[in-house]
């Protein structure tokens, strides 16, 4: 089956830096790749599409300019939180877009983000 | 604007059948995926129905009604280990978007 990494896999910062998370497909090619969030007890919340070569697409309600998305190949996309503060703590999850089989998306051991 | 809900809590005995409902109203509708989600972990596939109708995989098995917009996860002979949060997610457009649903955690008890 298709293989989607994320590193890493947790994260802890201090408030007001940036961290970059990194989304791989490791054994195909994705045009498209997903970013959510999870709050605990919450269910995942999609808060951009991330399409290769191009802007990525945000959900109302997220910030562009403070969750900065690169889609630079067909195998990685990577998010950064920008000036990260402690409400910004949450579990990451990306996934992948394959088109060649049924179950067209896959998703990433996701990153637990905590901002001190 | 997309609308999906399930129960958020169920609680089953070992061995029993539980049956997790789910409602959705979508634009753009494309079909309806359930994901198992262990706590701390990213959601793992279950199934994905695009017709109407009933499909099994060994112990689960998931059931689509376009019309009714409905869908139900059907788990069979529940095990511990099945004490996890079940997600559906509608998929939308043609980009495959996701839209999921609040999720149910079912809890297996002895």
């Amino acid at each position: 089956g298709a293989v989607v990494s994320q590193h890493p896999s947790w994260v802890i910062c201090k408030s007001g830096t940036s961290v970059k998370i990194e989304c791989r497909s490791l054994d195909f090619q994705a045009t498209t790749m997903f970013w959510y969030r999870q709050f605990p007890k919450q269910s995942l919340m999609l808060m951009a599409t991330s399409n290769e070569g191009s802007k990525a697409t945000y959900e109302q309600g997220v910030e562009k300019d403070k969750f900065l998305i690169n889609h630079a190949s067909l195998t990685l996309s990577t998010l950064t939180v920008t000036s990260a503060h402690p409400e910004d703590s949450s579990f990451y999850i990306c996934s992948a877009h394959w088109t060649s089989g049924r179950h067209t998306q896959y998703f990433g051991p996701g990153t637990r983000l905590t901002v001190l | 604007g997309q609308n999906i809900d399930q129960p958020t809590e169920m609680t089953a005995t070992e061995g029993a059948i539980v049956q997790i409902n789910c409602t959705y109203q979508t634009s753009g509708f494309n079909g309806l995926f359930w994901y198992q989600q262990h706590a701390g972990e990213a959601p793992t596939f279950l199934s994905y129905n695009v017709l109407d109708g009933l499909e099994e995989k060994g112990r689960f098995s998931s059931f689509l009604s376009r019309s009714k917009g409905y869908s139900y996860l059907l788990l069979k002979e529940l095990q511990m280990k099945d004490s996890a949060s079940y997600l559906c997610a509608a998929t939308t457009g043609t980009a495959s978007k996701l839209t999921f649903g609040t999720g149910t955690r079912l809890q297996v008890t002895l």
